[in-house]
């Protein structure tokens, strides 16, 4: 089945500084989500972003289907921003429901 | 307010024995996840439903069961033959669960059970 691989596993970075985090997948996608999980659990839907490019606010993504990964930018961030971010993906082969998930992102906003 | 709910928040459990988690929408959505979630991991899909009385397994179905008898509500049943149901279960679901792409099939989660075998 595919496999999602997100990078770094870790980042820590100060108030106000600009981050990327990259989601590389190894089949063609049909769905592709960028969601951030908050101290309580809860997974909060950034992008649904199978191919191109989108904003909203300080987060931006991109996703280049053709060559199997995407980026999620985070522009000034804040300590709100601060949890694991998940991408996940689902194959052309396997359907629209086996959505699999990346191992996450840890990102740390320091004050 | 239109969304996901999950119940119970927190929950604990006897070996040995069975626990249904309760998973709710109101969104009208066709198609409903189960998704397992151990610390520090990304989650993994447990059962999924496209349509009433329809469910397929996922990749870790075993000693899990569901039900879709309505459309709004997918329990989900740990059951004992689960060798290690410790973890954050959470549910989701999307307007379509058929592979007809675009943004139909984006899935919404609701905030999670917590399960803790004692």
């Amino acid at each position: 089945g595919i496999q999602v691989e997100q990078s770094p596993p870790d980042l820590i970075l100060q108030e106000g500084a600009n981050s990327t985090l990259r989601c590389n997948f190894s089949d063609s996608v049909n769905n592709l989500q960028w969601f951030h999980q908050n101290p309580w659990g809860q997974l909060i839907n950034l992008f649904y972003i199978p191919s191109g490019t989108k904003q909203n606010g300080r987060l931006s993504a991109t996703t280049v289907a053709t060559e199997r990964y995407s980026l999620l930018y985070i522009s000034s961030s804040q300590t709100t921003d601060s949890g694991v971010y998940f991408c996940a993906a689902t194959s052309l082969i396997q359907g629209a429901q086996k959505l699999v998930f990346g191992q996450g992102t840890r990102l740390t906003i320091n004050p | 307010d239109g969304g996901i709910t999950q119940s119970p928040k927190y929950l604990f459990r006897k070996e040995g024995q069975n626990v249904t988690l309760s998973c709710e929408q109101n969104l009208n959505h066709d198609a409903m996840y189960w998704y397992r979630q151990d610390p520090g991991q990304g989650l993994r899909l447990i059962y999924y439903s496209q349509i009433v009385n329809d469910f397929q397994k996922g990749d870790i179905a075993e000693g899990y069961s569901v039900s879709r008898e309505k459309k709004e509500s997918f329990p989900l049943t740990v059951t004992s033959a689960q060798k290690n149901p410790t973890a954050f279960y959470l549910c989701a679901s999307s307007r379509q669960g058929a592979a007809s792409g675009g943004s139909y099939n984006e899935q919404f989660f609701g905030p999670g059970t917590r399960l803790t075998v004692l």
